[in-house]
């Protein structure tokens, strides 16, 4: 079965430049998430979208912005990198009827020298 | 204080013991409850939802106690393949998961 599909898997970029993760969801999930998992630390939720609106906002930062298109894939948007960024990227993805069963993709892991 | 308190182990097991792991949350308005699991590096995998009434997938019984807003997860007959960080997670009434620290389980030979 078709799973989340994220790229890039890795990415390595300096401080003060950006960044651009993308999302697949599974075909017909219509919301997506985004996570942040920085080294030792569990997974925090950045934001959601649903129908390609905005659903719900966690802790992400200012310099983050993220949307969904008309196909449901989403892009998180990251500028002026810090070293602080360097974290694994999870994006997951449910339907709307089923929201309590979020499946997620392998993740990009992002690099900030 | 976090909101989804575990403790990080690591539980070092034989293989075919039983482990039990827990699980307390802080907001009471919490409606959904999952146990997930981690490899190192790797994305979270549903291992199961948790019910009040508890309920059972083969060699794994999840547990959960609203009054006392306790979780928990047993694992019986532990294999090597078992070995991995799991991870409590609770959602509230909006979409986003809450995840524990996770405890990591070390099953050996």
């Amino acid at each position: 079965a078709a799973g989340v599909i994220q790229s890039p898997r890795h990415l390595i970029k300096e401080k003060r430049e950006t960044a651009t993760l993308k999302c697949y969801p599974i075909p017909r999930h219509d919301t997506v998430y985004w996570y942040q998992q920085g080294p030792g630390q569990d997974p925090q939720f950045l934001i959601s979208f649903y129908e390609k609106m905005q659903s719900d906002k966690g802790s992400i930062p200012d310099r983050f912005s993220a949307q969904q298109f008309s196909d449901y894939h989403s892009e998180l948007n990251m500028s002026s990198l810090e070293l602080g960024d360097s974290a694994l990227y999870f994006c997951a993805s449910s339907a709307r009827r089923a929201k309590n069963i979020q499946y997620f993709g392998a993740g990009t892991r992002l690099s900030v020298l | 204080r976090k909101e989804v308190e575990q403790d990080p182990g690591p539980f070092n097991v034989p293989e075919g013991a039983t482990v039990a792991f827990n699980c307390t949350y802080s907001n009471s308005a919490s409606q959904s409850f999952f146990w997930y699991r981690q490899d190192c590096r790797k994305e979270p995998k549903l291992l199961m939802s948790v019910y009040s009434s508890g309920n059972e997938d083969g060699r794994f019984t999840a547990q959960l106690n609203r009054a006392s807003q306790y979780i928990s997860l047993l694992i019986r007959d532990s294999k090597l393949s078992d070995s991995a960080t799991y991870l409590c997670v609770v959602m509230g009434n909006t979409d986003k998961l809450i995840f524990g620290t996770g405890t990591r389980l070390q099953v050996f030979p």
